[in-house]
């Protein structure tokens, strides 16, 4: 069973500043990885996306990474904003069209 | 990408009742999911909604429980049946890219569902 996990659970940071958050996974075998960034209460917006044969992949102030083979992804926000503070979910599609969640980062970023 | 749109945004209701959840989508999508997210908790499957045939369960979940319509291939609900407050979640429904499984994953704002 694929497991996902996320580290930290929460950051918080002052403005300005660059930041990594992190995602593992158990099972190596995935179709591709997909960064979420979720507000409270409110629904998922989709960041990046990876797929398994790629190393990273790059949205404006996002890097997000992938090492299939250790089971890592790493999502990088260069200069951050207080805008940026959100939930950020981590999740795996490994078979099927099922994607398998994190327990999220929730990111503060203090002006 | 895909918008997605859902009804009610939110609802109070009380237990024993039962809620349908309306999920709009602005194009055609093979693949079309629900999941729930319980309070701070991560996103769970129930269940994929197939067009012209019957959902498919995940585990845990029942089609009596969360019955499920997916009369084309814009339009999906979910009914949350015979309701407890342990049904108290958000609910989103999700899109497949047009391409297929490997394509992104796109989500609704969710429906904040509170049973009392």
């Amino acid at each position: 069973k694929q497991e996902v996990t996320q580290i930290p659970a929460a950051l918080s940071v002052p403005e300005g500043e660059n930041l990594v958050l992190n995602c593992s996974f158990t099972d190596s075998a995935i179709y591709n990885l997909q960064w979420f960034r979720q507000d409270p209460g409110k629904g998922l917006t989709s960041l990046l996306l990876i797929q398994s044969s790629q190393r990273e992949q790059t949205s404006g102030r996002l890097n997000a990474s992938l090492d299939k083979s250790s089971g890592r992804s790493t999502l990088y926000i260069a200069a951050s904003q207080p805008g940026d503070s959100a939930t950020y979910l981590c999740a795996v599609r490994r078979s099927g069209s099922r994607l398998t969640f994190g327990e999220g980062t929730q990111l503060t970023v203090n002006p | 990408s895909a918008v997605i749109s859902q009804k009610p945004s939110r609802d109070i209701c009380q237990r024993g009742t039962s809620l349908t959840i309306q999920c709009q989508v602005d194009s055609q999508v093979t693949m079309m999911f629900w999941y729930r997210q319980q309070p701070g908790q991560s996103l769970t499957l129930i269940a994929t909604a197939n067009q012209g045939s019957e959902a498919t369960y995940e585990s845990g979940f029942v089609i009596d429980k969360f019955p499920i319509s997916r009369p084309n291939l814009t339009f999906s609900t979910l009914t949350v049946s015979n309701m407890s407050p342990e049904d108290s979640s958000i609910y989103l429904c999700s899109v497949g890219g047009r391409a297929g499984v490997d394509h992104e994953q796109y989500f609704g704002p969710g429906t904040r569902l509170t049973v009392t």
